[in-house]
Order: structure tokens, then C-alpha cells, then sequence
């Protein structure tokens, strides 16, 4: 168990809806990212946040928003969704400060459009 | 722009020989380079890093890896290969300025029995 927890495991939804993905990280860890996996594909940095605030974006679509919460937690929200969307999405979270340290991953959520 | 780069989709080894998963990098400066694992339906798992120091990094499993700064390299190695090593391997470097982490597209291990 990575202390990283992310809700729900699976999703199945229509296409047009939206969709809220949900991640709570390590205790103690400030940093949050979102990526994408699709198909065994490999992971698409997503965004990134640092105690609250945006760090870094990747390629994510104007579709996509997401926040990081006082209390550290992040959601990824996913609006007019499209069957393109369908991927295993990962939240990662890291202590921050210092480059040397490594992230600890989510299970995923596997979203799938229908 | 940092980059890691996997230069192989697959490596098919046989159970009790040693293995290689390759990765190469590209970044201004030392790099800090990781290695995960990701089993079927799981996240990824923290497998060793490199940061600083010896060039041989030993991880989790047996698991060890070679900086090599001539050859921009940080192959992942494991003198006598499991089944139960077969999974998806991924090489990432940390951009510096932001702190993301960077993913390589990915290795597929097959060991057979």
C-alpha cells in the first residue's frame, strides 16, 4: 500500500457527462500530480500541484480542471467527456522540497466512456 | 527539454538469466532518475533512484541500477530474472525546475518459465 488513495477505482460513463476523480495523498506530502495512461500506453503528465497551488501543466485538455484542497487533497475533474477520455488515470503524490525524492502512485482510476 | 527514452517495447528473458531494461536521458545538468514497476490493473511502484553518488544503485527485489554519465544511461538490472518479475517497467527522470516527474513509454518484461 503506497498511502496514496484514489477514488473511485472504476468509473463508466456516457459521453458529454463530467466526471469528478478524487486523491488523497501521502500523509506529510505537499505534491499532487495527475497522469494519464491509455491502453498500456505510457503515462501523460497531466498537472501537477505544490501545497495548493499549480506547479506544472502537461498536456492537459481544456476538458480537464483540477484543484488542490487546503487539506491537501486533489480532484481532477473531466467534463464533456469523449471515448477518446477512457484511460487509467493516476494521482501521484511526493513530499516536495527537494528533486531527490520519489512519488508514490495511486491504484488508479479506470474511467471508461461509453 | 529532459527526456528518458526506453528504447525497447519488449525484452523476453528466461527465468534465471540476467536481465537488462535499457533507458537513456536526456537533461542539462545531473540528472535525478527513478525506476517503477507496474503489475497488471496496479499503480506504479518505486523500484531505486539515483541521485548522487555510486553509480550502482541497488532497489527493491534485487532490483539494481547503472548510472553511466558517459552514455547518458540508467539501465535496470537483475542478475537472475523471476517470473514473477514480468510486468511493465518505467524510467523517469524529475525536471529540476518543476519537479515532475518524466515517464519513458515504457518496457514490457516477459520472463519465461
Amino acid at each position: 500500500d503506497s498511502g496514496v488513495t484514489q477514488t473511485p477505482k472504476h468509473l463508466i460513463t456516457a459521453t458529454g457527462q463530467r466526471v469528478t476523480l478524487r486523491c488523497s495523498p501521502r500523509s506529510g506530502d505537499l505534491s499532487v500530480y495527475w497522469y494519464q495512461q491509455s491502453l498500456d500506453q505510457g503515462l501523460q503528465f497531466l498537472i501537477q500541484y505544490y501545497n495548493g497551488e499549480e506547479r506544472a501543466k502537461g498536456n492537459i485538455l481544456e476538458r480537464f480542471s483540477a484543484q488542490q484542497f487546503p487539506d491537501l487533497h486533489s480532484e481532477l475533474n473531466l467534463s464533456s467527456l469523449e471515448l477518446g477520455d477512457s484511460a487509467l488515470y493516476f494521482c501521484a503524490s511526493s513530499v516536495g522540497g527537494h528533486a531527490g525524492t520519489e512519488a508514490f502512485f495511486g491504484q488508479g482510476t479506470r474511467l471508461t466512456v461509453v | 527539454a529532459q527526456s528518458v527514452a526506453q528504447p525497447e517495447d519488449q525484452v523476453n528473458v528466461a527465468e534465471g538469466n540476467p536481465l537488462t531494461v535499457k533507458c537513456t536521458y536526456s537533461v542539462s545538468g545531473n540528472p535525478y532518475l527513478f525506476w517503477y514497476v507496474q503489475y497488471p490493473n496496479r499503480g506504479l511502484q518505486f523500484l531505486l533512484k539515483y541521485i548522487t553518488g555510486d553509480n550502482l544503485v541497488k532497489g527493491s527485489y534485487g532490483f539494481e541500477a547503472e548510472f553511466n554519465k558517459s552514455q547518458t544511461s540508467f539501465h535496470l538490472k537483475k542478475p537472475s530474472a523471476l517470473v514473477s518479475d514480468s510486468a511493465l517497467y518505467f524510467c523517469a527522470v524529475r525536471d529540476k525546475g518543476t519537479y515532475k516527474y518524466i515517464f519513458g513509454t515504457g518496457t514490457r518484461l516477459k520472463v519465461l518459465a
